[in-house]
Formats: C-alpha cells, structure tokens, sequence
C-alpha cells in the first residue's frame, strides 16, 4: 500500500460550522504533514507532526486544529473558518526526518466557506 | 525569504514534441524535486536529486541538480497528451529540515492536439 487517503474528497462548510478533514497511511511513515493550496499557487506547509508529535506549527490560526491520534492517521479540525481558507488541503506522509525520504501526497480535501 | 523562480509560467506545445523548464535560487539548495498535478490530485514526485550535477531520468523525463547547486531543469522527451498538469520545483535548503521545502510556482503544461 503505497497510498496516502483523504477523506473527504470535497467538503462545503458554512462559516459557523465544525468540520473535520481525515488522512490515513499504512506505509509506516512516521511524518505527516498538512499543506494548503490555492488555485494555481504551489502547496503551503501548515503542520508537520513526527513520531505523532506536532513539531512544526507554520504560524497557522487557531480555526484550525490538526491531530494525530496514531501512526497511521492524521485529522485536521476545523472551526469558524473564513471564504478565504476555501482551498485544496493536501496531507502527505514521509519515512521520517531523514535526508531521500519524500513524501507522498494525497488526492486533497477541496474545502469551500460559505 | 528564499524563493524560487521557476519558468516558464506555462507551455502551449503540439504533441511529440520535446519540452524543457527550470527553477533558479539564489540560495544554494541540497535537494532539489520535481513533482506534477494533475487537476483534482495531490502533486506526485517524478524525480528527486541530492547530489550536484546528477542527471536522472525516469522514463521520458531526465532532470539534472546544477553544479552550482542554485538550480535545476526538467525535460520531457516526446510529449504525449498524459503529459498536460502542472510541473513543480521544489528545493531543499537545509539538510537537517527535512520538512522545509520551496516550492517554485509552477509550470502549467497544455498539448496542443
């Protein structure tokens, strides 16, 4: 199983809601991470996590809280977001915080605020 | 910050031919990647380099890391329709941060019929 998963594949969340993004891996990584993109404009690192611990926090706002309850898994929660935060969310996974490990990316959330 | 130019913006190239694009830094880099998306998909690695001046292919693409270790091409051989996404750059500048990557901004890819 060489596949990161994302669930769910398009999400429309009104601005009061409280929605949460889901990602899986069973290739044994044991870095995650949750990137954000807008239309035509490269991936933007959010969170990293390593050995389910978050190490890297890109000065994300609040309204968005990311969770790794194990190895394998990875969720994004998401509270009074904004039109603006309306993007592709993109989890990836890699071996770990060695050099030659990239990593995998998955299909991507398309989340919209409404 | 460090940032990466990458070019060109996008391609209109007629099936078969043969295409080229880069990405500069004026930051020496340690790895650099390249990746291509696909519309409603996550970017997928096609070729990952770590040494300057390696030149490595897979399949119909061959890029090379630069001497200088500021930059990078890509090529594809004899384009096929498959080919049409968006081709990312991406450099790594630190060897320790394994994490910290930057990206270039992209190179859309249309074959023309």
């Amino acid at each position: 199983d060489t596949e990161v998963t994302q669930t769910p594949k398009h999400l429309v969340m009104g601005m009061t809601n409280k929605k949460s993004l889901k990602c899986e891996q069973h290739m044994g990584h044991r870095a995650m991470y949750w990137y954000k993109q807008k239309a035509k404009k490269p991936p933007e690192l959010m969170f990293v996590y390593s050995y389910e611990k978050l190490s890297i926090n890109e000065s994300v706002p609040s309204r968005f809280s990311p969770e790794c309850p194990n190895s394998s898994l990875l969720n994004l929660h998401l509270h009074a977001l904004q039109p603006e935060d309306s993007a592709l969310y993109l989890c990836a996974s890699s071996q770990g915080f060695n050099t030659n490990t990239e990593a995998f990316f998955g299909q991507g959330t398309r989340l919209t605020v409404v | 910050g460090q940032q990466l130019n990458q070019s060109p913006q996008s391609m209109f190239i007629q099936e078969g031919e043969d295409v080229s694009m880069n990405c500069t830094s004026s930051s020496i880099f340690n790895t650099w990647l390249w990746y291509k998306q696909e519309p409603g998909e996550g970017p997928v690695l096609l070729i990952a380099l770590y040494k300057a001046g390696e030149l490595t292919s897979n399949g119909r693409l061959t890029a090379q890391f630069g001497i200088t270790r500021k930059d990078s091409f890509l090529n594809i051989s004899a384009s096929i329709p498959s080919d049409v996404g968006i081709y990312f750059c991406a450099g790594r500048p630190n060897m320790d941060s394994n994490y910290q990557l930057i990206w270039g901004a992209g190179t859309k890819l249309i074959i023309k019929p």
